[in-house]
């Protein structure tokens, strides 16, 4: 079984740029989360889909992020314009049923270097 | 904001012993689970405990938890050097979230 896909592995910006995160979740599953995970610290939900829905934004920061999940497969991640703190490892990860809490499958990520 | 914390922060061991990282929460969960992170590679899931779970054993792993005082532990028995590694516990809660909220992470280091 094939895992969750991310590219780019590395991209590093100016900070005022965009970027743009692409991830391809394990076949089946309906649950696509989006992470930020910066240096030292735990994994932070940005965004959760169900399929092509949005179940939780909460935690993004929607002046500059934005993600999309269209089809219900594939999903993409943007920022527009870059900060210096958003210097970060951004994760994908997918699981089969969102509302069983069940075991979430991580992405190797993308390391964002803002400069 | 974080829900988990773990402790300690980083742990250094010799390649045999045992390593325990605890992890203390806040609200009320439907399970916990511990995942490891290598350096430069993504997290990988290790073990998952539900709320009327006490103790749960995978491999060389043991996992308690204690729902009254709202914390867990994880056990490694005899490390090797493959087990350093981040480890981070996640608790997933009760109420409409639905999303797992991780903790800090303990950073593990197991000398050969």
């Amino acid at each position: 079984e094939a895992g969750v896909a991310q590219s780019p592995r590395y991209k590093i910006i100016e900070k005022r740029q965009s970027v743009a995160f692409w991830c391809n979740p394990i076949s089946g599953h309906a649950t696509l989360y989006w992470y930020q995970q910066i240096l030292g610290q735990g994994p932070k939900l940005l965004i959760q889909f169900q399929n092509n829905g949005v179940v939780d934004d909460s935690q993004l920061p929607k002046d500059r992020f934005s993600a999309e999940r269209l089809k219900g497969v594939d999903s993409t991640l943007k920022i527009q314009p870059a900060k210096l703190e958003d210097s970060a490892v951004y994760l994908c990860a997918s699981s089969s049923r969102l509302t069983q809490g069940n075991e979430q499958f991580f992405g190797p990520g993308t390391r964002l270097t803002v400069l | 904001s974080q829900q988990g914390e773990e402790d300690p922060q980083a742990l250094s061991i010799q390649e045999g012993e045992n390593a325990t990282m605890n992890c203390s929460y806040k609200t009320s969960i439907n399970n916990l689970q511990w995942y490891r992170q290598n350096s430069g590679r993504g997290l990988v899931h290790l073990i998952l405990i539900r709320s009327n779970e006490r103790e749960k054993h995978s491999g060389r792993l043991r996992v308690t938890l204690d729902t009254s005082k709202k914390s867990s532990s994880l056990l490694i028995t005899a490390s090797r050097a493959a087990d350093t590694a981040s480890y981070f516990c996640a608790t997933y809660r009760m109420d409409s979230s639905y999303k797992l909220i991780f903790g800090s992470g303990t950073r593990l280091l197991v000398r050969p």
